[in-house]
């Protein structure tokens, strides 16, 4: 069965740099949500969509912005990173708001 | 402010033995309660999930006890096996009309020792 996919896998930046983070969510599920995972911590709830429009936000930084495409993919865009941004960026999708979340098998974005 | 408190952060058992996490919660507009298995390097996979009307549910060697009164719920994992080495974590999503989005707890790493 397709899950959902995340790309790139892993990511070096240096500080101040921008980065961009892509998710393509399950076929026919039209809700994607954001987490952050830092080292030995739990998913932080970042922002979610449901057909294209922001739907919930959470601890995201005015640094970050994300949007879902027609294609209900979406991207998550970084701007001025910083070290503390380093961590593992989950993406989910579901089928409407549904509570059954499917994760993707994240990006683990550092930052020197 | 934690609002989904898990414990232990960190379990070991041995082969054959039996695994316990727990959690409890606070707010009460919660009304479903999944656990993911998370393998390094890999996104959470939700295990089971149970809603407040029943007590406890069972797949596999998987068992959800859950006391609503007790605002607690605890994730069992009977004959443990070194393949369920993971980190657990337990979330808490509220009914419709409130957020839907799943607040997890700081997570379990059990190890099972052969």
């Amino acid at each position: 069965a397709a899950g959902v996919i995340q790309s790139p896998r892993h990511l070096i930046k240096e500080k101040r740099e921008t980065a961009t983070l892509k998710c393509y969510p399950i076929p026919r599920h039209d809700t994607v949500y954001w987490y952050q995972q830092g080292p030995g911590q739990d998913p932080q709830f970042l922002i979610s969509f449901y057909e294209k429009m922001q739907s919930d936000k959470g601890s995201i930084p005015d640094r970050f912005s994300a949007q879902q495409f027609s294609d209900y993919h979406s991207e998550l865009n970084m701007s001025s990173l910083e070290l503390g941004d380093s961590a593992l960026y989950f993406c989910a999708s579901s089928r409407g708001l549904n509570e059954k979340l499917f994760f993707g098998s994240g990006t683990q974005l550092s930052v020197l | 402010q934690q609002q989904v408190k898990q414990s232990p952060q960190s379990l070991i058992v041995q082969k054959g033995g039996i695994s316990i996490i727990n959690c409890a919660y606070e707010n009460t507009a919660f009304d479903y309660f999944p656990w993911y298995q998370q393998f390094p390097g890999k996104g959470p996979a939700l295990l089971i999930a149970i809603r407040p009307d029943v007590s406890e549910k069972k797949e596999g060697r998987f068992t959800i006890s859950f006391n609503k009164s007790a605002k607690q719920f605890s994730l069992h994992i009977m004959d443990s096996q070194p393949g369920d080495s993971a980190t657990y974590f337990c979330a808490a999503r509220a009914a419709p009309g409130g957020s839907y989005i799943p607040t997890f707890g700081r997570g379990t790493s059990l190890i099972v020792h052969p």
